[in-house]
């Protein structure tokens, strides 16, 4: 089956640094790539994906690349802010099964 | 359309014991996943069920089953509970393999 790995479990940034998140996948196969965002308390929620035909995508101050070659993909968050602290989980789907990274847990220091 | 819906949010229950948990999902999402979560371990998938039927499975005993009822909703079961099962479960629906819509998660505690 499918192997996602997320680097780093924590990450620390002072408030307006960029925060980078990495995933690695194993199955070719695999071809959407989620990633949520879970504040304490409460349920992950979908912030940005990337399919396999696309080797970036943007959405305000966080973006996402993929490099299928590779079989890693990125997320990319600047000018961070206090609300950015969160836990971050990446996923690769192939077919409908979700594989899911073991999250990185971003503290935004004010 | 109203979220995903599970119940009970919280459960404290005693090792040796059996528990039943229920997911509601979006009106129209056929698909439900579980998902086990616990500090340092991520998202742990338990199954998916999509039209009564289960379509994937993860690495759980036996001891975790699960099922789904003919207007989607699902139920997962734990029977003879460790102190190890104390965790966040998290169902998810879905409409396409695409974004999955998480509920807020019951919080089971094992003593």
């Amino acid at each position: 089956g499918e192997n996602v790995e997320q680097h780093p479990s924590t990450l620390s940034v002072q408030e307006g640094d960029s925060a980078v998140i990495k995933c690695t996948y194993s199955d070719s196969a695999s071809n959407y790539f989620p990633w949520y965002k879970q504040e304490l308390g409460k349920r992950p929620q979908l912030i940005i994906d990337i399919r396999s035909n696309v080797g970036e995508k943007k959405d305000q101050r966080i973006a996402v690349t993929l490099n299928k070659t590779a079989k890693h993909f990125s997320l990319h968050i600047t000018e961070t802010q206090p609300e950015d602290s969160a836990v971050y989980f990446c996923a690769a789907i192939r077919g409908n099964q979700f594989y899911f990274g073991t999250g990185t847990s971003l503290t935004v220091i004010p | 359309k109203a979220g995903v819906t599970q119940t009970p949010r919280y459960l404290i229950k005693t090792r040796g014991q059996q528990v039943t948990l229920s997911c509601s999902p979006i009106s129209g999402h056929r698909s439900v996943s579980w998902y086990q979560q616990t500090p340092g371990q991520g998202l742990q998938f338990l199954f998916e069920y999509f039209s009564e039927t289960q379509r994937n499975k993860g690495n759980f005993p036996g001891r975790f089953s699960g099922r789904q009822f003919s207007n989607s909703r699902s139920e997962m079961n734990v029977s003879t509970l460790e102190l190890g099962d104390s965790a966040l479960y998290l169902c998810a629906s879905s409409f396409t393999p695409n974004e999955q819509f998480f509920g807020p998660g019951t919080r089971l505690t094992v003593l």
